[in-house]
């Protein structure tokens, strides 16, 4: 148990629709990771913040956005969703944002879009 | 190109094989990391690499900064390593992690 929680599990919703995904970070850790995993793309860095601050932005659609809040969860929501918006939806945390430092990772969230 | 290349894309061994993944990447890194995802998805950190080399018990991981390379061994290998192992590396320039496309291992008894 890595200590980062993540909520649903799974989530199965419908074309044009608008989900939200929940992140709580291992005690003590400042800096939330949110990365895609599909079959095709593999896995793929979305956005991260840090203590309540966009830090980097990667690959994120424009359909897709995230906040960190003061008690330092975080949510990525996913809107218009499309077929290809299929995948597993994984968060990290990490004591530090900048440099390079061991990542926990959560359980994953699967997002199926019918 | 994928700035993470990992061979072989699939693996089966014997239980007890010594078994060797590599990793081989194009940028400038801060740290290479292995990770490990079972088939239920899950993902688990195994190392953190920025030079030399790292052991675990049957878990050794190596990398060659000069050569862009890395390598994960597992020494007497059991159904239960059967997982995708996962290279992603900190590029000198970014905070996040860039992976490679993972090697799937399967350990038959």
């Amino acid at each position: 148990d890595s200590g980062v929680t993540q909520t649903p599990k799974h989530l199965i919703t419908a074309t044009g629709q608008r989900v939200t995904l929940r992140c709580s970070p291992r005690s003590g850790d400042l800096s939330v990771y949110w990365y895609q995993q599909s079959l095709d793309q593999g896995l793929q860095f979305l956005i991260q913040y840090y203590n309540g601050e966009e830090r980097a932005k990667g690959n994120i659609l424009e359909r897709f956005s995230a906040q960190q809040f003061p008690d330092l969860h975080s949510e990525l929501n996913l809107s218009s969703l499309e077929l290809g918006d299929s995948a597993l939806y994984f968060c990290a945390s990490s004591v530090y944002g900048t440099g390079a430092h061991e990542q926990y990772f959560g359980p994953g969230t699967r997002l199926t879009v019918t | 190109k994928n700035e993470v290349e990992q061979s072989p894309q699939n693996l089966t061994a014997q239980e007890g094989e010594f078994i060797t993944i590599n990793c081989s990447y194009s940028v400038g890194i801060s740290a290479l990391h292995w990770l490990q995802q079972h088939p239920g998805g899950g993902i688990v950190s195994l190392f953190m690499l920025s030079s030399g080399k790292k052991k675990h018990g049957r878990l050794i991981a190596t990398i060659n900064i000069q050569e862009k390379h890395s390598s994960l061994h597992i020494t007497a290998s059991h159904p239960r390593d059967s997982a995708v192992y996962i290279c992603a590396v900190n590029s000198n320039s970014g905070y996040a992690l860039n992976f490679g496309k993972g090697t799937s291992l399967l350990v038959t008894p």
